[in-house]
């Protein structure tokens, strides 16, 4: 597609349950990254995808996080037992080798 | 570790007038990226620049100017003619050296509004 593209825009979900985000990059970006932004942390780094090498995932604030990204392109965020303070803004965002990242439009979770 | 302050948490410019936003750096790195993004309310960041740190040649596109300054640590951001469309949060970030852009840490944000 044109742009990087996030599902869903909005996500209201109760505390406890499992989420699942989605992240379709641009098409023939190799690097795929994911951030969390919230009013109290800014903009928070999470994991990185770059082709086919082991992912960084030293931003993953828990366990109850994790991330895939299959066939090199679409990538899926989960959320395990969701808490109120993972309540957030998710953006996903892809580049080429050496380029800047460009972002979706995020995810809103809100966790009640 | 690395670090981007913006100093700036909110400014308010009147349509017209010019107005710098501040970024300044910390990193023990010899050579890093260094980019602005743009945050309309529509929440999506659009990427606006990248800098190598080689380069500290200043750049204008349009209404738009950076002001690199390794001596210093600055990577400044002014806007010429500001229109109501610049109301934004501008987030200024680093990033390490090495295949591309990559974990990038992000300034606090500024936000502008340009008031007609």
């Amino acid at each position: 597609g044109a742009g990087v593209s996030q599902s869903p825009s909005n996500k209201v979900t109760e505390k406890g349950k499992d989420v699942e985000l989605r992240c379709d990059p641009i098409s023939g970006h190799t690097a795929l990254y994911w951030y969390r932004q919230s009013l109290g942390q800014g903009l928070e780094f999470l994991i990185y995808f770059q082709g086919n090498s082991a992912p960084d995932k030293s931003g993953l604030p828990s366990d109850r996080f994790s991330a895939e990204r299959t066939g090199g392109s679409v990538s899926t965020l989960t959320i395990q037992r969701t808490q109120q303070e993972d309540s957030a803004v998710y953006l996903c965002a892809s580049s080429q080798m050496g380029r800047g990242a460009f972002f979706g439009q995020g995810t809103r979770l809100t966790v009640v | 570790a690395q670090k981007v302050t913006q100093a700036q948490t909110e400014i308010s410019v009147v349509e017209k007038e010019d107005v710098t936003l501040d970024c300044v750096y910390e990193t023990r790195d010899t050579t890093y990226y260094l980019f602005w993004y743009k945050q309309p309310p529509s929440g999506e960041l659009v990427f606006l620049i990248r800098r190598n740190s080689f380069d500290e040649q200043n750049e204008i596109s349009g209404r738009y100017s950076w002001n690199f300054q390794k001596s210093t640590s600055s990577f400044n951001f002014t806007i010429t003619a500001s229109q109501v469309v610049d109301s934004a949060v501008y987030f200024c970030a680093l990033t390490p050296p090495g295949a591309g852009s990559y974990q990038l840490t992000f300034g606090k944000g500024t936000k502008l509004s340009v008031i007609p």
